[in-house]
C-alpha cells in the first residue's frame, strides 16, 4: 500500500514569497491532516479536513495560510506571503474514517530567508 | 485542553542497555496515547497506541508502553538497545471522541542516542 505523499521534499523561498505544498493521502482515507513542525518542537495541528470539508482550523492562521481538499482526495496547503517564522517542516497525515491514529508522510521542509 | 510532557530532551544508552522514556500527560479526560518515532529527514511512524483495555501495549521493533492513569504517564521502554533504535521520539495523546481521532497533541520529543 502506497504511504502518504507530499510535493517538494525541500523548499527554499524568501520571505514575503508565496509557497504551495502539495499532499496525496493512502487511497480510501476519510481524514487528512496538515501538521507545522518547527524544530525542535513537536508537530502542531494546522487543520484538519473530514473529505473536502474543514473540520478543525482553529490552529491555522488563517490571515496568512489557506489550505484545501478539492474532491476529498489531494491537498495542498499555500502561505502567502511567508514570514521567517513559518520555516518549518510541513507533514501531512491521512487516516481512514473511525481510526485512531493518522498516518504521516515524509513532509516538506520549508526555509524562509 | 490536553497537554504531554516529555521528560529529557535527550536520552543516551549504550547499546544493549534497558531504554526508558518518559511521558506525562495531561487532560480533562481519558485520553488516546501514542508513541511515534521519527528518523532524520523522514515522517513519523507509529511505534503503539493505547486507546482501551491492556494497559500494557507491546508495540513494533520491541518497544512497549504502560497507561498508568494514576500517574498520568504512557512511558516508553526496551529492554535492549540497538544502535537502530537512535532516533526522535515522540509521545502524543489525541482525544477519545469520534470526532478527535488523529488530532494528535505532540510533546516537544526525546532525542535517543545510542553507543556502542
Amino acid at each position: 500500500e502506497a504511504g502518504v505523499a507530499q510535493s517538494p521534499r525541500y523548499k527554499i523561498i524568501e520571505k514575503r514569497q508565496s509557497v504551495a505544498f502539495w499532499c496525496n493521502p493512502i487511497s480510501g482515507h476519510a481524514t487528512l491532516y496538515w501538521y507545522q513542525q518547527i524544530l525542535g518542537q513537536g508537530p502542531k495541528l494546522l487543520i484538519q479536513f473530514q473529505n473536502n470539508g474543514v473540520v478543525d482550523d482553529s490552529q491555522l492562521p488563517k490571515d496568512r495560510f489557506s489550505a484545501e481538499r478539492l474532491k476529498g482526495v489531494d491537498s495542498t496547503l499555500k502561505i502567502q506571503p511567508a514570514k521567517l517564522e513559518d520555516s518549518a517542516v510541513y507533514l501531512c497525515a491521512s487516516s481512514p474514517r473511525g481510526h485512531t491514529e493518522a498516518f504521516f508522510g515524509q513532509g516538506t521542509r520549508l526555509t524562509v530567508v | 485542553a490536553q497537554s504531554v510532557t516529555q521528560l529529557g530532551s535527550h536520552v543516551s544508552v549504550s547499546e544493549g542497555a534497558l531504554v526508558l522514556l518518559r511521558c506525562n500527560y495531561s487532560s480533562s479526560v481519558p485520553p488516546y496515547l501514542f508513541w511515534y518515532v521519527q528518523y532524520p529527514n523522514q515522517g513519523l511512524q507509529l511505534l503503539l497506541k493505547y486507546t482501551t483495555g491492556a494497559t500494557l501495549v507491546k508495540g513494533i521493533n520491541g518497544f512497549e508502553a504502560e497507561f498508568k492513569k494514576s500517574e498520568t504517564s504512557f512511558h516508553l521502554t526496551k529492554p535492549s538497545a540497538h544502535m537502530s533504535d537512535a532516533a526522535e521520539y515522540f509521545c502524543a495523546v489525541s482525544p477519545s471522541s469520534l470526532r478527535g481521532y488523529g488530532k494528535l497533541t505532540f510533546g516537544q520529543g526525546t532525542i535517543l542516542t545510542v553507543h556502542p
